[in-house]
């Protein structure tokens, strides 16, 4: 069946480093991709997302990279804050299917 | 959260009782959604809803009901409870950019439900 899923559960990086999160869908005829950011206790907030008919999409402090290729997106996020720590997920939609598919989830701690 | 409510935001209740829990919106969203979210798993969706009166199952549905008598509010039953449903139940809403499923979901703060 379908599914969305992430390379790591948990990612430390220091704090203003860098983080890159990265997730693998399995739909080719996935056509819409989302991040979200789940702080503990609430509900997912959007971050970002993407359609297929972009390779690249920049929001503030974050970037999302999309290849079709390999069916693999990441969020890139600059100079990572202790505010950053949350749990991210990604999401795939579209195609076959008109429902969102949702990752499991990626930890982000990141260390002052 | 978008203009989303969810109560109660916290349940406890006893296997076999049933429990309905409320999702309401402001922003006149024309979908809404039922998401469930357990340890080890992402989000799944329990049943949607693309308008008042019209609704459909997701992949977890078994076990309960939905209703949207108003384009504000969509209700989730568990017409008896079993401890196999404790979890954390969020609603969705999506709609208003484009017009279809496609759009950005925004979600509600959640309710935390505990069947004993």
């Amino acid at each position: 069946g379908e599914s969305v899923g992430l390379h790591l559960p948990t990612l430390s990086v220091q704090e203003g480093d860098n983080s890159i999160i990265n997730c693998a869908y399995s739909n080719s005829a996935s056509d819409y991709f989302i991040w979200y950011k789940q702080e503990s206790g609430k509900g997912p907030q959007f971050i970002i997302d993407i359609r297929s008919n972009m390779d690249k999409r920049q929001g503030q402090r974050v970037t999302v990279l999309l290849n079709k290729t390999v069916k693999h997106l990441s969020l890139q996020i600059a100079a990572t804050q202790p505010g950053d720590s949350a749990v991210y997920f990604c999401a795939a939609g579209g195609g076959a299917t008109n429902k969102l598919i949702f990752g499991t989830g990626t930890l982000l701690a990141v260390q002052p | 959260d978008a203009g989303i409510t969810q109560s109660p935001r916290h349940k406890v209740t006893e296997t076999g009782t049933p429990v309905t829990l409320r999702c309401h919106q402001t922003e006149n969203h024309r979908y809404m959604y039922w998401y469930r979210q357990d340890p080890g798993h992402g989000l799944r969706l329990i049943h949607y809803s693309y308008g008042v009166k019209d609704t459909d199952k997701g992949e977890v549905s078994d076990g309960y009901s939905v209703s949207r008598s108003k384009t504000e509010d969509f209700l989730l039953t568990l017409e008896s409870a079993t401890s196999s449903q404790t979890s954390v139940y969020f609603c969705a809403i999506s709609g208003k950019e484009r017009g279809d499923f496609t759009d950005t979901q925004y979600f509600g703060p959640g309710t935390r439900l505990t069947v004993l």
